[in-house]
């Protein structure tokens, strides 16, 4: 199965635009690349999904590579409320998705 | 329009009892998916089912445990027996669609936290 690499730990200040990167250097032309984020106490919640081309929606912004062996979310101005898990998936053939350790976002104030 | 919905939230068993864990999937959906997550990890897939049928039960214990999405009603996660190594929260999933080769999203409940004594 394609794997995603994430740091396990990134600090933001509030108000401040954050980047959370993930490495997917094994992707197949057919995943999707999902990002999705737990708070505190609560389950997941999609955040964004992307093939290849960048991605807007009123939560944040995808940014692919163009090889698409990487991709990078994009917060614009990170709130405490933003601080939580954040997973990036491929959906490959899987009948699920397949959650990996995450990137623990820290929102300073 | 509701969203994916647990109950109970809070769980707690002694050592040897069952935890029925239920969802109700969103409205349209379905396709069902629970997770376990212990605590300070990620989350672990378990089953995957759609009405009346068990998909793919890969990340299923091989005993004590069971998942049912019947044609009527909420999906149940059984556990049968509970040890203190059950003690996690279990979380379900629901898509409207299958999620191989498409870009269906998954929508996710709150939440049961199962506290084994």
């Amino acid at each position: 199965d394609a794997k995603t690499t994430q740091p396990n730990s990134m600090e933001s200040n509030e108000e401040e635009p954050v980047h959370l990167p993930c490495n997917h250097s094994t992707i197949s032309g057919t995943d999707y690349i999902h990002w999705y984020r737990q708070l505190p106490s609560q389950g997941p919640e999609y955040v964004i999904h992307g093939l290849t081309s960048n991605v807007n929606n009123r939560m944040a912004s995808l940014a692919i590579a163009e090889d698409r062996k990487s991709s990078t979310l994009i917060l614009h101005r990170a709130t405490l409320r933003d601080a939580a898990v954040y997973y990036c998936i491929l959906s490959k053939n899987n009948n699920d998705m397949r959650f990996g350790a995450g990137t623990r976002l820290t929102v300073k104030p | 329009n509701a969203g994916v919905m647990q109950n109970p939230r809070h769980l707690v068993r002694r050592r040897g009892q069952e935890a029925r864990l239920r969802c109700s999937p969103m409205k349209g959906h379905s396709h069902v998916y629970w997770y376990r997550q212990l605590p300070e990890e990620g989350l672990k897939f378990m089953v995957y089912l759609q009405k009346e049928n068990i998909i793919d039960e890969s990340g299923m214990p091989k005993e004590r445990f069971s998942a049912e999405f019947p044609k009527e009603g909420p999906s149940i996660l059984r556990i049968q027996q509970v040890v203190r190594g059950d003690s996690a929260a279990y979380f379900c999933a629901s898509s409207k669609d299958r999620l191989i080769a498409t870009n269906e999203k998954l929508f996710f409940g709150s939440g049961t936290q199962l506290s084994v004594l």
